[in-house]
Order: structure tokens, then sequence, then C-alpha cells
């Protein structure tokens, strides 16, 4: 399987506790991204890299929420102190440039549930 | 206020039905992109429409973008119980980093 791959697929939580997800990416994409999705709503960009830089942050994304991808291949997403509101399915995406778009490719995603 | 306004929000129907969801803006927009959600997974890129009245069919799918670059529509036709989903349209910014979502049409077919 070449596709997206994310770890873990579920994770609960307690209030307060901290926690960090992993992203595989498609091998050749240099591109990679993500999102968070809550329940009856689209997926809300948070961040993405460009090879091993971080070249975007949205506004959701906030002080206790960091994201790295130190070798420019899988990136980890880590969350602090979790509150209730960090609930929600965080999806990666992968893309690299192909004729004259980037086409972006989903991981399954990990659902995180804060209790 | 959402960029993208999806509808309708939810849709449940019988096998076989005909149906169409509706994205709308009041902004024009270079492309616009539709994506399938099944439960449990990651958005799933079905089709990308640049030129405004452009038309384009997937099997059973049809995909409209509207003349003016600020609407788009998804039609199914015989729905079956496999096109079980959310539907999701999107736009991407320049540069092309960032998709931003509209809230998606639910659509439930029944059998």
């Amino acid at each position: 399987d070449t596709g997206v791959s994310q770890d873990p697929r579920h994770k609960i939580t307690k209030r307060g506790q901290n926690v960090t997800f992993r992203c595989d990416p498609i091998s050749e994409h240099n591109r990679l991204y993500w999102y968070r999705q809550t329940l009856g709503q689209g997926p809300e960009f948070l961040t993405y890299f460009q090879n091993e830089a971080q070249l975007e942050k949205s506004r959701l994304l906030s002080d206790r929420f960091s994201a790295e991808r130190p070798k420019g291949s899988f990136s980890t997403l880590e969350i602090q102190r979790t509150e209730q509101g960090d609930s929600a399915m965080y999806l990666c995406a992968s893309s690299s440039y192909r004729g004259s778009t980037y086409e972006q490719y989903f991981g399954p995603g990990t659902r995180l549930t804060v209790t | 206020t959402q960029l993208l306004e999806q509808s309708p929000q939810f849709l449940s129907i019988q096998e076989g039905e005909n149906l169409t969801v509706y994205c709308n803006s009041s902004s024009v927009f270079s492309s616009l992109q539709w994506y399938r959600q099944e439960p449990g997974e990651g958005p799933v890129l079905l089709v990308t429409v640049v030129t405004g009245g452009e038309v384009k069919k997937l099997k059973r799918l049809t995909f409209q973008f509207g003349d003016a670059r600020k609407d788009s529509s998804l039609h199914i036709t015989a729905a079956q119980p496999g096109d079980t989903g959310l539907y999701l349209c999107a736009l991407r910014n320049t540069g092309g980093f960032k998709t931003i979502f509209g809230a998606g049409t639910r659509l439930f077919v029944k059998a």
C-alpha cells in the first residue's frame, strides 16, 4: 500500500494530557498538510510543509499545537495540554506537482477524543 | 459565514433515485473540486472543474461548474448504496497549498 498512512487511528485521552500523531506521506510527495475535521463540518486547514520547511500555519493552530517534519518525510502533530474542544478527526494529506496542479491525497485520519 | 455553502446538508433517498447537490459562493473561483468521504476515512478527490460552464462525467456522477464560476452541482443518476458518504466541494487557494472545504452534503442511499 503506497497511500498516506496515519497512526494511531484512534486516540482517547484525558484533558490536560499531551498527544502525538504521526503521518507517513506517499514517498515521492514533497508537500504534506494537516487538517482538522469536527463533526458535521468539512476539513479545516491547519498547516503545511514543503519538504522539511513549515511554510504556513492557520490561526486555528494555537500555541498548544506543534508540527514537525524533521527529514522531509514523515510528520508529527503534537497537542499539549489537550482540551475537550480538541476532539476531532486529524487528517494528513500529501501532494506533489503533477501537470498544472498539486493533487492532495488524504490519509484515513486519527480520531481524537478528549474526556 | 462559510466561503462555500453546500446544500442540502443531509439527503436520504432510496436506491435507484436521482439526486443533485449544490455548492455555492459569492466569490468567483479559478477552479473547484469535489471530494467524497466515507465514514472513518479521509476525503477522496472525485473531480476538478476549471472552466465556467464545464461539465464532467464520472460514471453515474455528473459535475457542472456554473458559467460565472461561483457555483457547482453534482448530479447522481440511479443512486446506489455504495454512493453513501459525505460529498464535499472545495477550492484551492492561490499557490495551491491550502484546500478550503464546504461543510458537505451527507448522502444516505437506502437499499
